[in-house]
């Protein structure tokens, strides 16, 4: 079974905070994704990461940056954290190779005050 | 880029009907549609998909079909239960591995 952890379940932060959310998954799979969640929209992907050190803009990037140092592990960062980034924050995972199925971590809630 | 826009956003079905999603899509290119479901306070979770090259795909009560030249596809769900009850999302590949997500069904099973 794969496994797709995240640090945090529920996060509160201030505005201004650095906030950091971490993500892990134990298949060794190439591919990693960052997505915030809000009713009415859908899942929206801020970045994804294709292999160790790179990393792609998505849909709405502004705000956050990531990092992928090593292969199991890509983490969004929120350099500045603002009251319009209260959200639930979803990492996923693919394999690679044609598989596309994305396996997802159990999400955490960021409210910022 | 893709834009995948889904139908209805609220669907309440009575136990043991059917229930029906619908999305279009906007990129000609994309060629692998899935639908994932996420019940309450859990991930979401893929329960069917569909590549370009089939027209329909069916396991158990639920059901996937798409029409290229339209670029829909739907998702259909037969016999519904309360199990049934949670939010669907569709979504497209274009290209590479990033999908694109429609905004969401939440969908009622009322017993």
């Amino acid at each position: 079974d794969v496994k797709v952890t995240q640090s945090s379940r529920y996060l509160v932060k201030r505005t201004g905070e650095k906030v950091f959310l971490e993500c892990v998954q134990d298949m060794d799979h190439e591919n990693m994704f960052w997505y915030r969640q809000d009713p009415g929209l859908g899942l929206r992907l801020i970045y994804f990461s294709y292999d160790v050190k790179m990393k792609e803009k998505g849909d709405i990037p502004e705000g956050y940056s990531v990092s992928r140092e090593k292969k199991e592990r890509f983490s969004l960062i929120l350099e500045s954290a603002s009251t319009n980034q209260t959200s639930m924050y979803l990492c996923a995972s693919t394999p690679g190779a044609g598989v596309y199925e994305q396996y997802f971590g159990p999400g955490t809630r960021l409210t910022v005050t | 880029g893709e834009n995948v826009e889904q139908h209805p956003s609220t669907l309440s079905v009575q136990e043991g009907d059917s229930a029906v999603i619908k999305c279009t899509y906007s990129d000609s290119a994309s060629n692998y549609f899935p639908w994932y479901k996420q019940e309450l306070g859990k991930r979401p979770q893929l329960i069917i998909d569909i590549r370009s090259n089939v027209g329909e795909k069916k396991d158990q009560r639920i059901a996937v079909t798409l029409n290229k030249t339209a670029k829909h596809f739907s998702l259909h769900i037969t016999e519904t239960q309360p199990e049934d009850s949670a939010v669907y999302f569709c979504a497209a590949r274009a290209a590479g591995n990033k999908l694109t997500f429609g905004g969401g069904t939440r969908v009622l099973v009322k017993p």
